[in-house]
Parts: C-alpha cells; sequence; structure tokens
C-alpha cells in the first residue's frame, strides 16, 4: 500500500473551513484516495473518497492534485462535533484491507 | 449508510481467561471481514482477515492460536481471545466492505476489552 502523510494535529475555529492536507506521492494509478475520521472511542467513519477528480457529498470535499500525489479534505463549516482523528489512506478498493497511518487530530474550537 | 455492531461494546475480563467479540453487518453481506486493534493514543493495527467459509489470514506477528476468527455466515465474524492477559487490553474494531460494492467499507463501534 502507499503510504501518507499527513500532519500530527491542526485546529480549526467553529463555523470555518477546515483543509486537511495529505500527502501521497507514491499512489499507483489503480489506487484510490479515501478519508476515514475517528471519534474518540468509537470505530472510523467513512467520509469520501476519490480517484482523480474533485469529489463533493454532504460531509466534506475531496480535492486532488492533477499529478494525484497529493489530496485535501475540505470540511466547509466545521462543528465541534468534527473534533476527530481524520485519516487519509489509498488504496485499490475497500474490499482491500487498510492500512491506517497516524491521521491528524483536528480540534475544533469555539 | 449500512451497519456493523459489535457485542460486546466493553468486556472486563480476568487474566487466562477467553474472550469473544462478535461483529454483525446488520442490512447487508460480506464475505470478507477486517479485525484492528487499536491501544490508546495509537493507530488502528490490522490484525487478520476474516473470510466466510474458509480460514482467516493474519497479520505478521499476530498469533493465530490467539486470537480465534471464526467468519460462520456471511453476516457474523467473531474473534476469540484465548488465554487473555493484560497486554491483550485494547480497542478491537471489525470492518466489513459490503459484498459487490466498492465503495465504501463500514466499521463497527469497537469492542473495549480490559484484561485485569
Amino acid at each position: 500500500d502507499a503510504k501518507t502523510t499527513q500532519p500530527t494535529s491542526m485546529d480549526c475555529a467553529e463555523g470555518r473551513a477546515a483543509n486537511l492536507p495529505c500527502n501521497h506521492s507514491t499512489i499507483s494509478g489503480n489506487e484510490y484516495v479515501y478519508w476515514y475520521r475517528q471519534i474518540h472511542s468509537q470505530g472510523p467513519q467513512y467520509i469520501i473518497h476519490g480517484l482523480k477528480n474533485n469529489e463533493t457529498n454532504e460531509m466534506a470535499s475531496l480535492i486532488i492534485t492533477e499529478d494525484r500525489k497529493s489530496s485535501t479534505l475540505i470540511l466547509p463549516h466545521a462543528t465541534l462535533r468534527d473534533t476527530a482523528v481524520y485519516y487519509c489512506i489509498v488504496n485499490p478498493g475497500t474490499a482491500s484491507k487498510l492500512t491506517f497511518g497516524t491521521g491528524t487530530r483536528l480540534q475544533v474550537t469555539l | 449508510g449500512a451497519v456493523v455492531s459489535q457485542h460486546p461494546s466493553w468486556v472486563i475480563c480476568k487474566s487466562g481467561t477467553s474472550v469473544k467479540i462478535e461483529c454483525r453487518s446488520l442490512d447487508f453481506q460480506a464475505t470478507t471481514m477486517f479485525w484492528y486493534r487499536q491501544f490508546p493514543k495509537q493507530s488502528l493495527m490490522l490484525m487478520a482477515t476474516s473470510n466466510e467459509g474458509s480460514k482467516a489470514t493474519y497479520e505478521q506477528g499476530v498469533e493465530k492460536d490467539k486470537f480465534l476468527i471464526n467468519h460462520a455466515s456471511l453476516t457474523l465474524s467473531t474473534l476469540t481471545v484465548t488465554s487473555a492477559h493484560p497486554e491483550d487490553s485494547s480497542f478491537y474494531i471489525c470492518s466489513a466492505p459490503p459484498y459487490g460494492q466498492a465503495n465504501e467499507q463500514f466499521f463497527g463501534p469497537g469492542t473495549r476489552l480490559t484484561v485485569l
């Protein structure tokens, strides 16, 4: 599995956009970029995934660079409930096992 | 989204006893399920892949005789921690990709095991 690099932690004010970066410079052509988050003491929650086009759903937007070596997860209006560890994972498909890195701990503050 | 449940949500046991954790996909079938372990302040580490109708595949360093996995049906996988010791205390999480779908993999809420 390709390795990802994320900042250890980030802060964001409530109501502002949270932009979480991820580097995946060794991603293969058939690998997707997945984002999950884990709120304290809960199982991970799927957020979004993409291959090469930008994606948006009710939770977030995913921006993937043209060379696919990095991506950014955008939470457009962060709330306190978005405080969690966010994991960026590259994977050929979710039927495969997922390799979790250390993730980014996002703290949303008042 | 689809739902994966785990039972129990937490368990406390004495050292030397065995503990069984269930993982169920409630509204979809899964031929494969994954078991992870997470120690405090650490990331999830894959332990094994549970395959319906065949033997589980264990990650390097995970003792298959200690962590018994049974994928009894297309909606149920169990993890049994045998002869548990305090160092087995951890948060155990399962996940399941719906059969025939490749968009999402759903995670259970986790089971916190404390071995005294």
